[in-house]
């Protein structure tokens, strides 16, 4: 099992560009996350999903979207992208279950210029 | 609103000591906490979960406590190995009853040095 994956590793934006993150799962959990962890700041929730079609705010949702269209997969957009995006981002699944624990994908450092 | 600091953002031991983290909250009643670490350019991994309703866990030479009066964590690596260098995070439940909803609020992190 390959876990959580994240595309791409690496990305440089321009200000007012925009892309999608993907976020893939083969652990076939129903709970997905976004984080965003900045120096001093910590991991920070920006939207969540608690199935197949469904999405939530997090902590810090603005100026971020995300779709879930298939069980497997969490989708984070920037459509308008400004440099106070700069930051590593990580994916996290878990069962759903109580108590259980996060599975989180290795990052996507993201720059905004 | 709810508040969760790891009193040390660095913290150097030598090689064979007991490490000791710590991990407060304010403002919340959390029905359980986890610890995770992180290594450089790397994504958290999951280490240990304590319930409220427990004082103490432990896994090999982790140990985890939590004291719900005082409101905080203790997470204790025995003797401790530079393969134990990372940060340490910790992090409470945020679950809200009812909403079907299993959040987690994350500390800072504690970057721990074991110096050979």
């Amino acid at each position: 099992n390959a876990g959580v994956t994240q595309t791409p590793k690496f990305r440089v934006l321009k200000t007012g560009q925009s892309m999608t993150l993907l976020c893939a799962q083969d652990m076939n959990h129903e709970y997905m996350y976004w984080y965003r962890q900045d120096p001093g700041m910590g991991l920070r929730l920006i939207h969540y999903s608690v199935g197949e079609g469904t999405t939530a705010k997090g902590e810090v949702p603005d100026g971020y979207n995300v779709s879930r269209l298939k069980k497997q997969n969490f989708l984070l957009g920037l459509e308008s992208a400004a440099p106070s995006q700069t930051s590593v981002y990580f994916c996290a699944s878990s069962t759903g279950t109580p108590f259980s624990e996060q599975y989180f994908g290795p990052g996507t450092r993201l720059t905004v210029t | 609103s709810q508040k969760i600091e790891q009193n040390s953002e660095a913290l150097n031991i030598q090689e064979g000591k007991t490490a000791t983290l710590t991990c407060n909250y304010t403002n919340y009643s959390p029905a359980y906490l986890q610890w995770y670490r992180q290594d450089p350019g790397r994504g958290p991994v999951f280490l240990l979960l304590i319930r409220e309703n427990e004082k103490e866990k432990r896994k090999e030479r982790l140990k985890v406590t939590f004291d719900t009066t005082l409101k905080q964590s203790l997470f204790h690596i025995t003797a401790s190995q530079p393969a134990d260098s990372a940060t340490y995070l910790c992090a409470l439940d945020m679950t809200i009853p009812g909403a079907g909803s299993y959040q987690l609020t994350f500390g800072k992190g504690t970057k721990l040095s074991v110096i050979p």
